[in-house]
């Protein structure tokens, strides 16, 4: 029963580049969640997302970055000409309901390093 | 602003000691809380959660709420450096499922 996963690992973007993670939930999960790590700093929540929608995006930057979960394949989180200070670690996490007691379980992250 | 407190550490215990980990929250009216163990460079992993005020116990671990006291702490018994770690609380927005809110995190060193 595969957990969160999240491609690549490691990514490595000049300034000014296209960053995409993606973020496949576990299976029967219809709910994903974006977290950021920002170095010495706490999990931050970015985006939540549902099959085809966008339910709560209140924690995106306003530019540069946007967030789709289409019907098919897997949720991907897009940086626009990435700046130094969005390196950091990406986590997803997916839930098959939102709230209920369901906990998030998060996925191996990807880790941003803009050069 | 909603907010989650941790004191940052780090906390130093000896092995087979109790280590205490507390966390507090302004938004009185949440109702789900959780502790997340994060290795350096590794990803958040739960290892508890709470709902209902007063004790949990799993294991070595123990999580503690206090509604009225909007606190809750984690209880490490018989503390192995394999748990070296940093501690996360995390409490869910009301009524947001999904969404949680983070502290700093808690550095805790076990010492052999």
């Amino acid at each position: 029963n595969a957990g969160v996963m999240q491609n690549p690992r490691h990514l490595v973007r000049r300034r000014g580049q296209e960053a995409r993670l993606r973020c496949s939930p576990m299976k029967g999960h219809s709910h994903v969640y974006w977290y950021r790590q920002l170095p010495e700093e706490g999990l931050k929540f970015m985006v939540y997302l549902q099959k085809e929608n966008i339910i709560d995006e209140s924690g995106m930057p306003k530019e540069r970055f946007s967030a789709e979960f289409p019907k098919e394949g897997p949720s991907i989180l897009r940086i626009q000409q990435v700046v130094r200070g969005d390196s950091a670690a990406y986590f997803c996490a997916s839930s098959p309901v939102q709230g209920g007691n369901s906990p998030l379980h998060f996925g191996n992250g990807t880790r941003l390093t803009v050069t | 602003q909603k907010e989650v407190e941790q004191n940052s550490g780090p906390l130093s215990v000896p092995e087979g000691a109790i280590a205490s980990l507390n966390c507090t929250y302004s938004d009185r009216v949440s109702q789900s809380f959780f502790w997340y163990r994060q290795y350096s460079g590794k990803s958040p992993e739960l290892i508890m959660s709470i709902y209902s005020n007063g004790d949990k116990e799993d294991g070595r671990f123990t999580a503690q709420l206090n509604k009225a006291s909007q606190y809750v702490s984690l209880l490490i018994r018989d503390s192995q450096p394999s748990d070296s770690a940093t501690y996360l609380c995390a409490v869910e927005e009301y009524n947001q499922g999904g969404k949680l809110i983070f502290g700093q995190g808690t550095e805790l060193s076990v010492k052999p």
